[in-house]
């Protein structure tokens, strides 16, 4: 069965610090893995990863994945309280365009 | 980026009558779409999988009768809680996925959070 796990499912952090956030998966026909992030209405797009070793970037967020290990982080750094959020993770596999999604890792920056 | 648009954002309606929420992609083509009920604290839960012109591929346990799916053209999908009941009440979400210009990203709408009273 196709599953995707993040980790952890929650975090609290002061402004500033850095976060790593952990999305592992197994699935049969991957065909990329996305990151959104939540906040009070519906999930924004952050990234779409498809190559292992090619980070994106876009301001103080990064993501990169590695298709051997089947995993891929999503890097926050100078954290600030609006990078309060849930952030999702999921993979789209090959057969009808579906998301598995991961249970997502709830991310609270603390003043 | 690309943006889909959900209306209405907030529903509050009485017990037995019919609902219907539309999700529109406005600068893309969408050739799937996609229906999400979320529980608060809980992840997005698929219920339907709607392909423009054909009919919706439902999730076990969706009830395709009571949740209606309209995929009418390639920029608008509408779902329809018939009969709505306090049981319905949630949060609905849309996605839109485009392969072209978006290259392969679902993008959602804001939801819709529907009250059964």
């Amino acid at each position: 069965e196709d599953k995707v796990v993040q980790s952890p499912l929650s975090l609290v952090v002061h402004e500033g610090d850095t976060v790593t956030l952990n999305c592992s998966y197994e699935v049969t026909n991957f065909r990329s893995l996305l990151w959104y992030k939540q906040e009070k209405k519906a999930p924004t797009f952050l990234f779409m990863l498809t190559s292992s070793g090619i980070e994106k970037k876009s301001g103080r967020l990064s993501s990169i994945l590695d298709k051997k290990e089947l995993f891929s982080i999503l890097n926050i750094t100078a954290t600030q309280t609006g990078d309060s959020a849930v952030y999702l993770c999921a993979v789209e596999v090959d057969s009808n365009y579906q998301l598995i999604w991961g249970a997502g890792t709830k991310l609270i920056i603390k003043p | 980026g690309a943006v889909v648009s959900q209306h209405p954002s907030r529903v509050i309606c009485k017990s037995g009558t019919s609902v219907k929420i539309e999700c529109r992609s406005l600068d893309f083509q969408a050739t799937t779409m996609f229906w999400y009920r979320q529980f608060p604290k809980q992840s997005l839960m698929l219920m339907a999988t709607s392909n423009e012109g054909s009919k919706a591929t439902y999730e076990q346990g969706v009830e395709k009768d009571k949740f209606l799916i309209n995929h009418a053209s390639l920029t608008l999908s509408t779902l329809t809680v018939t009969s709505a009941h306090p049981e319905d009440s949630s949060f609905y979400i849309c996605s839109a996925r485009d392969g072209g210009t978006y290259k392969n990203i679902q993008y959602f709408g804001a939801g819709t959070r529907l009250s059964v009273l």
